[in-house]
């Protein structure tokens, strides 16, 4: 099956810094989401961004199909971004269930 | 407004129970999903519907049953708990038109004794 590599593992950065996090996958996508996992748990939809690029106020992403992989680009970072982002992809259709990577553990200090 | 919501938040349980989570979503979509977050895994498939009647396998599927009676619920069931089952549970939901991005649940922390 489709493999998702995401990099780094962890990242430490001082409140106000920026930041780019990866996802390489394996194989051709019809889905790729970028999520954020809370200190409390809770899976946060960021883009659902299978190509292209997107923003939403201080974070961006941007997929090269093509290329196979997808950047999340934090700016100006701040406290409440820390937590896991993950990267989820589906292959065929995009309707079909997501492969997770591992993550990459943010946090942020003041 | 929509939403997905799961219970009970958090479970413990004796090994060999019966367990039975419940995922529940007011969007109307027909695909929902049951993955389980471990610890250096990840979020992995455990079992995924796409529509009423319809349940499939996933990654880690042994343990586990799931059956789809109507569009708005996805109960997930442990047959016989075993503390290899100890776990935060999440449940997702998508459409089948249009993009299929996938909303999750809150989650459910299953501890089992």
């Amino acid at each position: 099956g489709i493999q998702v590599e995401q990099s780094p593992p962890d990242l430490i950065l001082q409140e106000g810094a920026n930041s780019t996090l990866r996802c390489n996958f394996s194989d051709s996508v019809n889905n790729l989401q970028w999520f954020h996992q809370n200190p409390w748990g809770q899976l946060i939809n960021l883009f659902y961004i299978p190509s292209g690029t997107k923003q939403n106020g201080r974070l961006s992403a941007t997929t090269v199909a093509t290329e196979r992989y997808s950047l999340l680009y934090i700016s100006s970072s701040q406290t409440t971004d820390s937590g896991v982002y993950f990267c989820a992809v589906a292959t065929n259709s995009g309707n079909t269930p997501l492969v997770f990577g591992k993550g990459t553990r943010l946090s942020v200090i003041a | 407004d929509a939403e997905i919501t799961q219970s009970p938040r958090h479970k413990i349980t004796e090994t060999g129970r019966q367990v039975t989570l419940a995922c529940h979503q007011t969007w109307n979509h027909n695909n929902m999903f049951w993955y389980r977050q471990d610890l250096g895994h990840g979020l992995r498939l455990i079992h995924y519907s796409y529509g009423v009647h319809d349940t499939n396998k996933g990654e880690v599927s042994d343990g586990y049953s799931v059956s789809r009676s109507n569009t708005e619920d996805l109960p997930l069931t442990l047959e016989s708990a075993a503390s290899s089952q100890t776990s935060v549970y999440f449940c997702a939901s998508s459409d089948t038109v249009g993009t299929y991005e996938q909303y999750f649940g809150p989650g459910t922390r299953l501890t089992v004794t």
